[in-house]
């Protein structure tokens, strides 16, 4: 089954500074990559999505790339600010299946 | 408020016990998840509705956990004879169609004594 892979599992960055979180799956029948943030005690909530058709997309301050072939994907955030610090979790799931798998998640602290 | 809603929020329960927890997923939303959450992991996925069929079970649950969707509205998470392992966030998610957007709910925290 799909099995994907999250790092690092700790990242602390300057406020103003971007940070990157990455993830690789191991289906390459893979064609769905979400990510969620999850804030202390709160439920996980979608922030960007990517599918295997595109390499990249943004949305303000957000970005995620996609490399199918080495079957790796990675979210970027610039300019950080601090209420960006929450746990980040990558996901992958396939059309054959309908459950998504997420990777074991990266908290991120954004020092003011 | 028309995100997913879950109940309880929190649930206390010796172990031996039998616990139920509802969901109501977003009302046009004919696909439904339940998720285990453990403190530092990701969402792990247990079972999965569309419409009142239970179409995919994790090989990870045992016998002790069943699922119902009986109208294809709200589900039901039962776990019997529960664990000290059973502890842990069980979260629900509901879709519209498949590889669409993923709505959590808050979930409902579980804690065998």
């Amino acid at each position: 089954g799909e099995n994907v892979e999250q790092h690092p599992s700790t990242l602390s960055v300057q406020e103003g500074d971007s940070a990157v979180i990455k993830c690789t799956y191991s289906d390459s029948a893979s064609n769905y990559f979400p990510w969620y943030k999850q804030e202390l005690g709160k439920r996980p909530q979608l922030i960007i999505d990517i599918r295997s058709n595109v390499g990249e997309k943004k949305d303000q301050r957000i970005a995620v790339t996609l490399n199918k072939t080495a079957k790796h994907f990675s979210l970027h955030i610039t300019e950080t600010q601090p209420e960006d610090s929450a746990v980040y979790f990558c996901a992958a799931s396939m059309d054959s299946s309908y459950k998504l798998i997420f990777g074991s998640g990266t908290r991120l602290l954004v020092r003011p | 408020d028309t995100g997913v809603s879950q109940d309880p929020r929190h649930k206390i329960t010796k172990r031996g016990q039998n616990v139920t927890f509802r969901c109501d997923p977003i009302s046009e939303h004919n696909r439904l998840y339940w998720y285990r959450q453990t403190l530092g992991q990701g969402p792990e996925f247990l079972t999965y509705f569309q419409n009142e069929a239970q179409l995919e079970k994790s090989r990870l649950l045992s016998d002790r956990f069943s699922a119902e969707r009986p109208k294809g509205s709200f589900s039901t998470l039962e776990i019997q004879r529960t664990e000290q392992g059973d502890s842990a966030m069980y979260l629900c998610a509901s879709s519209l169609a498949q590889n669409e957007k993923l709505f959590f709910g808050s979930g409902t925290q579980l804690s065998v004594l």
